[in-house]
């Protein structure tokens, strides 16, 4: 059974372009997670989805950040404008439901220069 | 706000030894899981045992078995015969499920590594 899909694997670009990461969760999971990993804040929930609807972005950090889930297999965080302090590693995890473990992906390292 | 503490920021261990990992939690939730994910270099997130709060027993996966300690608030991870392949940062995760965000909240890790 595939895991957490997630694309692309590595972003370099440029400051003021879009980036969008693409994540397919696990088939059969109800629950999609975005967190980003950085040196200076550890791995944070930016937001997640339940039945792909989103249930508690509080952690997406500003306007330039969005995300959405269009049906149960898919999902992407957009980045528009991107600044140089958005570079990361950026995970999308899926679970069964409320209290089940969670799987990542393999993550997305994006690079803005 | 719940908050996760590892106090131990690096550590190291020979292989085939015993080494066990802290880490603290703060809350006042009585119900809530907890979990340890280990990262290894390839930054792949990988699932290593989970403990529910309601169970007393703590949770063992082959050579990996925790120590929770409910009203100290503390869950520990003990690594049994140790091998290079565990060699990777460690992070402890609080999850409180009912009526609130399914998030994990994340210590920020202890960085492992088993010497030959």
């Amino acid at each position: 059974d595939a895991g957490v899909i997630q694309s692309p694997r590595h972003e370099v670009t440029e400051m003021g372009q879009e980036v969008t990461l693409r994540c397919k969760p696990i088939s059969g999971h109800n629950s999609l997670f975005w967190y980003r990993q950085t040196m200076m804040r550890g791995l944070e929930l930016l937001i997640y989805f339940n039945n792909n609807v989103p249930i508690d972005d509080s952690g997406m950090p500003e306007d330039r950040f969005s995300a959405k889930m269009p049906n149960a297999s898919f999902s992407t965080l957009k980045i528009q404008p991107s600044e140089p302090r958005d570079s990361a590693v950026y995970f999308c995890a899926s679970s069964v439901g409320q209290g089940e473990t969670q799987y990542f992906g393999p993550g997305t390292r994006l690079l803005v220069l | 706000a719940q908050t996760v503490t590892q106090s131990q920021p690096e550590m190291s261990v020979q292989e085939a030894e015993t080494v066990t990992l802290s880490c603290t939690y703060d809350t006042s939730e009585n119900n809530y899981y907890l979990f340890w994910y280990k990262q290894p270099p390839s930054r792949q997130m990988i699932l290593v045992i989970r403990q529910e709060a309601y169970k007393q027993q703590n949770a063992t996966e082959n050579r990996f078995s925790v120590n929770f300690q409910k009203a100290a608030k503390s869950f520990s991870l003990k690594i049994s015969d140790s091998q290079l392949g565990d060699t990777a940062m460690y992070f402890c995760a609080f999850m409180k499920p009912q009526g609130g965000s399914e998030k994990l909240v994340f210590g920020k890790g202890t960085k492992l590594t088993v010497n030959p």
